[in-house]
């Protein structure tokens, strides 16, 4: 089956101790991306990577790393989480960049106290 | 479930009856739209898509239309059904690898 996958779905951590959010896509596509979603906002882009290697900022990139070292794979990393870094987080990939739907993951609830 | 937005209008329709939730774009440049479906806990899901070269496109049960003159998509539902209850979003890409997400509409269908 299809599908981007992300674990964890649900983490509480204190500020300042360092977590990853995993995130794996099985569809071979080049482009991968992370979103928070926040109470009336919409979903905003945090990185995105077009392959291997190759990552850059999106709208909301600051307090958060990425690598893109395997295709498949692109992972959140925060160095040192704050309580303004409590969202919703997406993982995304589609296949050529431009013009076409991207396939979300389910979610990671953050908690940060 | 996940709360996705505490101040999203909402839509409340019978369920059976037809359902039409709008969007405004911002950006002139975009051409190309995708509406997505979430539902509670989950991650977005496509349900269609449209390219500025097209007024109106049909799916299952869905239809888009999109207006450029005024910068408005608009999602049509027939036959509003349960499992139709969810957060819908428009999004937007100017040919770009940046896409503009929509905050959302609630639908909620009423049996």
């Amino acid at each position: 089956e299809a599908q981007v996958t992300q674990n964890p779905r649900y983490l509480i951590t204190v500020t300042g101790k360092k977590l990853t959010v995993t995130c794996s896509q099985n569809m071979n596509h080049e482009y991968m991306s992370w979103y928070r979603q926040d109470p009336g906002l919409g979903l905003r882009q945090i990185y995105y990577s077009m392959n291997v290697e190759v990552t850059d900022k999106g709208d909301v990139p600051e307090g958060y790393k990425v690598s893109r070292k395997e295709k498949r794979n692109f992972p959140l990393i925060l160095e040192s989480p704050s309580p303004n870094q409590t969202s919703l987080y997406f993982c995304a990939s589609w296949g050529t960049g431009k013009r076409e739907t991207q396939y979300f993951g389910p979610g990671t609830r953050l908690l940060v106290l | 479930g996940e709360s996705v937005g505490l101040h999203l209008p909402t839509l409340s329709v019978q369920e059976g009856d037809n359902s039409i939730i709008n969007c405004a774009y911002s950006n002139s440049a975009s051409d190309y739209f995708i509406w997505y479906k979430q539902e509670s806990g989950k991650g977005p899901q496509f349900i269609i898509d449209i390219r500025s070269n097209m007024d109106k496109r049909q799916g299952q049960r869905v239809t888009v239309l999109l207006n450029k003159t005024v910068k408005h998509l608009s999602l049509q539902i027939a036959a509003t059904q349960p499992g139709d209850s969810a957060v819908y979003f428009c999004a937007e890409n100017s040919g770009t690898y940046k896409y503009i997400f929509g905050t959302g509409t609630r639908l909620k269908v009423l049996a």
